[in-house]
């Protein structure tokens, strides 16, 4: 079982708008460490999206934005298209484990 | 740019030693953390720990007893071991490269990976 919670799953029609939800505690996000997030094409290697809570690597498009606020973060992508289609993690510190922490994972299906 | 590339043997025996390299290619080992993070099948992220390219090192309190991680700059790789494996041990590892900044506090210290290999599968099975 993971230490932060995001949904098995979400889905969007192409061109729409989804967001996936990521819920820590206080000994992580709620203790004000930041959230980070990653898409993952199986067989890839994993890909930053989002550092830093809502800050963009060169290369990630404006489509991807991220916030956070308490104890939970969230993951935004506008303008849904076929290539986002993959899994989606959030990671952030966690001070009691003194070691980074993952989300289950979300699966995006582009309808 | 700067590439990593996990390598080692795809099947390891139970209570055996699971030993894994990664190479990092296109760049210096200096002056970052490496890290390995691993997914058993069906389930999510696992943070295993860091090597600082000094050696210095920090592990997952739930593997500690079991895992060791060690860089060699001449070779620019660093390394894996995990002892006494069992079938839960079964997943596949992720090398990848970690920053870490303070926040603008300047208390909290963050972490993150933004450069990851493409992951190789270790089965563990007799």
């Amino acid at each position: 079982q993971s230490v932060l919670t995001q949904p098995p799953s979400v889905s969007g029609a192409p061109g729409q708008r989804v967001t996936i939800s990521c819920t820590g505690s206080s000994s992580n996000i709620g203790a004000g460490y930041d959230v980070h997030w990653y898409q993952h094409l199986p067989g890839t290697a994993p890909k930053l999206l989002i550092y830093g809570n809502s800050n963009r690597p060169s290369g990630v498009p404006d489509r991807f934005s991220g916030s956070k606020s308490g104890t939970s973060a969230s993951l935004a992508i506008t303008g849904l298209q076929a290539e986002d289609e993959a899994d989606y993690y959030c990671q952030s510190y966690d001070g009691s484990l003194s070691g980074s922490i993952f989300g289950g994972g979300t699966k995006l299906t582009v309808l | 740019q700067v590439q990593l590339q996990e390598s080692g043997p795809g099947l390891v025996k139970p209570s055996e030693t699971l030993s894994l390299t990664c190479t990092v290619s296109g760049g210096s080992i200096s002056s970052y953390y490496w890290s390995w993070i691993r997914q058993p099948p069906g389930k999510g992220l696992e943070w295993i720990g860091y090597i600082y390219y000094s050696g210095s090192t920090n592990y997952n309190p739930s593997l500690k007893s079991r895992v060791t991680i060690s860089v060699d700059t001449s070779k620019n790789q660093f390394s894996l071991k995990l002892s006494s494996v069992t079938a839960a041990d079964t997943a596949v590892y992720y090398c990848a490269r970690e920053h870490n900044y303070y926040d603008s506090s300047g208390y909290k210290q963050n972490w993150y990976f933004d450069l990851w290999g493409r992951g190789t599968l270790v089965t563990v099975s007799s």
